[in-house]
């Protein structure tokens, strides 16, 4: 299995700082790679996929980068709707492997 | 509008049997994979399987594969995911989620089915 690994495990930031999340591969994944957002009570919520393709309907200060095995998730204006945890997702092989998660809080 | 409809929680016994439902709506339910997605209690998610509605094709995680059975019955446009026998360490969250079209990413997801195990 492929094992994803993100950093930091949380995150304290304020409203309008810069946000970055990254997340490793185990193994190379070329570009096949997804990224969540979801918020307590709630199911995830599709951001980005095949690592850098917005989803329609999420705002732009979200983007994503990276291909092989390492990957980021950047969001460029924190936001209050914002905070949440967040999961990366490799969709290279069966079985699909979720990271641990990044939890963004308030500072 | 796309729209994905699980049961309502459930609380069991150990040994006992269950089988949890999603429905979908608003697109061609034959059309799009349906995962499910286990969350643990203040845990991440863990993919579990998929199924192709249209022809029934499956695949199972190994880590999932005999422990649950999914399933899907097209004509009523649902997925479903059944335990022959719930032990307590099967107590979460379970999700449904489509698939996106030819990729493994999942763009619309149900509400969740919280389901506890305990004597």
């Amino acid at each position: 299995d492929i094992q994803m690994t993100q950093s930091p495990s949380s995150v304290s930031a304020s409203v309008g700082d810069r946000v970055t999340i990254t997340c490793r591969a185990s193994q190379g994944i070329s570009s096949w790679l997804a990224w969540y957002q979801q918020k307590p009570g709630k199911a995830p919520k599709l951001l980005i996929y095949t690592a850098s393709s917005l989803q329609s309907g999420v705002p732009s200060r979200f983007s994503g980068s990276g291909s092989g095995t390492d990957f980021t998730l950047t969001i460029s204006s924190l936001q209050p709707e914002d905070f949440a945890t967040y999961y990366c997702q490799q969709a290279n092989s069966f079985p699909l492997t979720f990271g641990g998660g990044t939890k963004v809080e308030i500072k | 509008e796309v729209q994905l409809v699980q049961s309502g929680a459930e609380v069991k016994k150990p040994g006992e049997s269950l089988k949890i439902s999603c429905k979908g709506s608003g697109y061609s339910f034959t059309s799009y994979w349906i995962g499910w997605v286990r969350q643990m209690p203040g845990k991440g998610l863990e993919w579990m399987g998929i199924i192709y509605p249209g022809d029934s094709d499956l695949r199972y995680s190994p880590s999932f594969q005999g422990q649950v059975t999914i399933s899907a019955d097209k004509s009523i446009s649902t997925a479903y995911l059944q335990w022959s026998s719930l032990k307590a360490s099967d107590s979460a969250m379970y999700y449904c989620a489509r698939r996106l079209a030819a990729t493994e990413y999942f763009d619309y997801w149900g509400q969740g089915t919280l389901i506890t195990v305990s004597s």
